[in-house]
């Protein structure tokens, strides 16, 4: 399958900033990514998809402005989370579509 | 949008056999199921999937009745290590990620 990975595995940053989260395919191309946040004992919720080459499609409740996604390439995907609030706080996974979804191992977003 | 029951948690001891359900009534002709596993702090994993019958692979395997109404995960021999949460989902095996709705999943406990 293919191997998907996040960089960093872990952030803490102080409300107000922007923090930038990698999600890169290491050995698939993929014109599709999706963007997953997991608050603890949650499950997972789809945040937005991110299409190379074009503007993601962000869920309902969304903000697209707060959650900017950028996938400039067919390996690299990044969400940045612009002035972070400690409601923020979360884990966030990417993953990518082949023959099924591959994860990858997550951010852990700690907002101060 | 095909949405899943599972309980919500299980107990086992290490070297048995262990036996997760999951009911999916509204499940669509062209949907397949799909079961993850999630260890904390860490992007879920793919198991098994399967369309009808019975799916077998090294890890698990993956009971599927007629009316495809429900599903069984099977472990054969749990360790220690096989502790996780386990996700049921049904989707469109193209990919359709929009359609998958993650439940809370399964949290199983395996005890020495």
């Amino acid at each position: 399958g293919a191997v998907v990975s996040q960089h960093p595995s872990r952030v803490i940053c102080k409300s107000g900033t922007s923090v930038k989260i990698e999600c890169r395919s290491l050995d698939f191309q993929a014109t599709t990514m999706f963007w997953y946040r997991q608050f603890p004992k949650q499950s997972l919720m789809l945040m937005a998809t991110s299409n190379e080459g074009s503007k993601a499609t962000y869920e309902q409740g969304v903000e697209k402005d707060k959650f900017l996604i950028n996938h400039a390439s067919l390996t690299l995907s990044t969400l940045t989370v612009t002035s972070a609030h400690p409601e923020d706080s979360s884990f966030y996974i990417c993953s990518l579509q082949g023959e099924t979804q591959y994860f990858g191992p997550g951010t852990r977003l700690l907002v101060l | 949008l095909a949405k899943t029951t599972q309980p919500i948690s299980m107990d086992s001891y290490e070297g048995q056999e262990v036996n997760i359900t999951c009911s999916h009534n509204n499940i669509a002709t062209n949907d397949y199921i799909t079961w993850y596993q999630q260890f904390p702090s860490q992007g879920p994993r793919f198991i098994i999937q399967g369309y009808k019958t019975k799916v077998t692979n090294e890890v698990a395997s993956l009971f599927i009745p007629a009316d495809r109404k429900s599903s069984t995960l099977s472990l054969p021999r749990v360790s220690l290590s096989d502790t996780a949460v386990y996700y049921c989902l049904v989707g469109d095996q193209a990919g359709n990620n929009r359609k998958l709705i993650w439940g809370l999943g399964t949290s199983l406990a395996v005890n020495p």
